[in-house]
């Protein structure tokens, strides 16, 4: 079956740089979520779409931004890089229909920041 | 805001033998929905079970089953006969009915040994 994908696997950036993640969600999937996960920590909700349009906002810092296109996969743009943004970045893609289905996660973008 | 507790950072248990993680959550819904998840080394983020509190009924998935108390907010995770693979972070996480994002509980570190 079809799964969450993301790319890059890794990616190495220096401060104040910029960064861009993909996310392309399971077929038929509606909605799209970007998750932080810091070292040793819970994954933080940053930012939904559903049917390309923002649906809910998290802890996402205003150096970041993100947009879901007519086919669906999602960007997360990151600017102004700094050490602290380095972390696991998850996207997930979940049917609205079906909430009790919970998320499909990807296999994550693991961010440095030098 | 919803909050997912998860009291135990480290657990350990004995391969072959039963181990209960334990969760509590804070919400004013009467409907939502409750997930574990599963963090293995590679940090991919797995599906272990879920459970829609408008059931009664505690959910099972083979070896892993769930103690869903609704009045003392609490959805605790039995493994059942553990295995080497077993060893891994596991995330509780909540979601309402009607919103989008997953709140995710701190992490227990499960140890299985040999």
């Amino acid at each position: 079956a079809a799964g969450v994908i993301q790319s890059p696997r890794h990616l190495i950036k220096e401060k104040r740089e910029t960064a861009t993640l993909k996310c392309y969600p399971i077929p038929r999937h509606d909605t799209v979520y970007w998750y932080q996960q810091g070292p040793g920590q819970d994954p933080q909700f940053l930012i939904s779409f559903y049917e390309k349009m923002q649906s809910d906002k998290g802890s996402i810092p205003d150096r970041f931004s993100a947009q879901q296109f007519s086919d669906y996969h999602s960007e997360l743009n990151m600017s102004s890089l700094e050490l602290g943004d380095s972390a696991l970045y998850f996207c997930a893609s979940s049917l609205k229909a079906a909430p009790s289905y919970g998320y499909t996660f990807g296999s994550g973008t693991r961010l440095t920041v030098v | 805001a919803q909050t997912v507790t998860q009291s135990q950072p480290e657990m350990s248990v004995q391969e072959a033998e039963t181990v209960t993680l334990s969760c509590t959550y804070d919400t004013s819904e009467s409907d939502y929905y409750l997930f574990w998840y599963k963090q293995p080394p590679s940090r991919q983020m797995i599906l272990v079970i879920r459970q829609e509190a408008y059931k009664q009924q505690n959910a099972t998935e083979n070896r892993f089953s769930v103690n869903f108390q609704k009045a003392a907010k609490s959805f605790s995770l039995k493994i059942s006969d553990s295995q080497l693979g077993d060893a891994a972070m596991y995330f509780c996480a909540y979601k309402k009915t009607s919103g989008s994002r997953l709140t995710f509980g701190e992490g227990t570190q499960l140890t299985v040994n040999p």
